[in-house]
């Protein structure tokens, strides 16, 4: 079974300039994340998704960021102008297992020069 | 405001035991989860306690008092390959989950 696919797993900008993220759950994982996460601290939540609804942005910096999951499957995470403070990791995952864990993605690390 | 603390950083022995401890304070619980991060990888699942008591799973186990609001991860026969960050990360009542900074176990041979 395909794990949780992120893309790009690299990007480098300038600020200013648009970005996008890309992510593919894990298959029949109605709930999606997107994380942020800074070296040496734990990941913070910018949206949750249960299929397509967000049923929690609230920690999603609206002015800059977007995000969308049509179809409640495949979601994009854009930032819009990007900032030098938005560098950082940028993490996916999806909800799923006996437990309800976590399966993350690899994620996309962002420079924003 | 919700909170959780963890030890920024320990280090261990290989072969040794380590313990690392988590303490919450959330409203309200729903479960408490464990998950190791390589350097530059992502979080994977380790272990998962909604019950008070000890889960084990090989060479690691989970412990968990919810009077106390308290946790810890109990590492076995420490191998060179378990230095990596250990999150803690609580949901709470509206199952939303919150993490700790996650605590850096460096292993010495």
């Amino acid at each position: 079974e395909a794990g949780v696919v992120q893309s790009p797993r690299y990007k480098i900008i300038e600020k200013k300039q648009p970005v996008a993220f890309w992510c593919n759950p894990i298959s029949g994982h109605n709930t999606l994340y997107w994380y942020l996460q800074n070296l040496g601290q734990g990941p913070e939540l910018l949206i949750r998704y249960e299929n397509e609804e967000a049923v929690d942005d609230s920690q999603l910096p609206k002015d800059r960021f977007s995000a969308e999951r049509l179809k409640g499957v495949d979601s994009t995470l854009k930032i819009q102008p990007a900032e030098l403070g938005d560098s950082a990791v940028y993490l996916c995952a999806s909800k799923g297992g006996p437990t309800g864990e976590l399966f993350f993605g690899e994620g996309s690390r962002l420079t924003v020069l | 405001g919700q909170n959780i603390d963890q030890p920024t950083e320990m280090t261990a022995t290989e072969g040794a035991i380590v313990q690392i401890n988590c303490t919450y304070q959330t409203s309200g619980f729903n479960g408490l989860f464990w998950y190791q991060q390589h350097a530059g990888e992502a979080p994977t699942f380790l272990s998962y306690n909604v019950l008070d008591g000890l889960e084990e799973k090989g060479r690691f186990s989970s412990f968990l008092s919810r009077s106390k609001g308290y946790s810890y991860l109990l590492l076995k026969e420490l191998q060179m390959k378990d230095s990596a960050s250990y999150l803690c990360a609580v949901q709470d009542s509206n199952y939303q989950l919150i993490w700790g900074a996650g605590t850096k176990l460096i292993i010495k041979p």
